[in-house]
């Protein structure tokens, strides 16, 4: 149980392209869902969080333009890389959360690898 | 404020021997802390949580955790690792104020078995 899908798990595209990464929970309705980007090495940054209906909410410094999150349903949320540059390669990986208990884990997709040439 | 440090960067074991991953946090209230596993291009995958009770939680692939309140530490354990365990891992941390369900990572140790 807990499943969750992330698509795609490689993308590779030329600068200034906009890139979609869809995160699905696929057994359980996610009450919020959460995007992270983690460098080579390192732990994993949020980025935002976002409740099904309502606008994301972004950590400081993350371009909410650049990176737009849409969470249409309680299985379905998106991030969209805008004009994507090389600065914006990275790993990034979503992750949710069911019930309304504060206790429970997050559950994380697979990761999509973006590469911008 | 909620943090969480992972003092070791690495972590080098023999299979067979005894496995720990070390965790030490910070926060307000009360923790809600957890450890995850992550294999190479893979996402995150949870091994085990501590929210109240017991301060010696199991998790999946044989593995335990001690939470210790006056050390502020949760560190995770195995008594016999096994060199499918080579990953990073990471523990992570909530405070039970504010309720926004955000958790703070450590900086990941990265677990070596060698046969």
């Amino acid at each position: 149980g807990a499943v969750v899908s992330q698509h795609p798990s490689w993308v590779i595209c030329k600068s200034g392209t906009s890139v979609k990464i869809e995160c699905r929970s696929l057994d359980f309705q996610a009450t919020t869902m959460f995007w992270y980007r983690q460098f080579p090495k390192q732990s994993l940054m949020l980025m935002a969080t976002s409740n099904e209906g309502s606008k994301a909410t972004y950590e400081q410094g993350v371009e909410k333009d650049k990176f737009l999150i849409n969470h249409a349903s309680l299985t379905l949320s998106t991030l969209t890389v805008t004009s994507a540059h090389p600065e914006d390669s990275s790993f990034y990986i979503c992750s949710a959360r069911m019930g309304v208990w504060a206790n429970q884990p997050q559950h994380f997709g697979d990761g999509t690898r973006l590469s911008i040439l | 404020a909620q943090s969480v440090a992972q003092p070791e960067d690495q972590v080098n074991v023999a299979e067979g021997n005894p496995l720990t991953v070390k965790c030490t946090y910070s926060v307000s209230g009360n923790p809600y802390l957890f450890w995850y596993v992550q294999y190479p291009n893979r996402g995150l995958q949870f091994l085990l949580k501590y929210i109240t009770g017991d301060n010696l939680v199991k998790g999946s692939y044989g593995f335990e955790a001690e939470f210790n309140k006056s050390q502020t530490s949760f560190h995770l354990k195995k008594p016999s690792a096994l060199v499918s365990d080579s990953a990073l891992y990471f523990c992570a941390v909530r405070d039970t104020f504010p309720v926004d369900y955000k958790l703070s990572f450590g900086a990941g140790t990265t677990v070596t078995v060698r046969a």
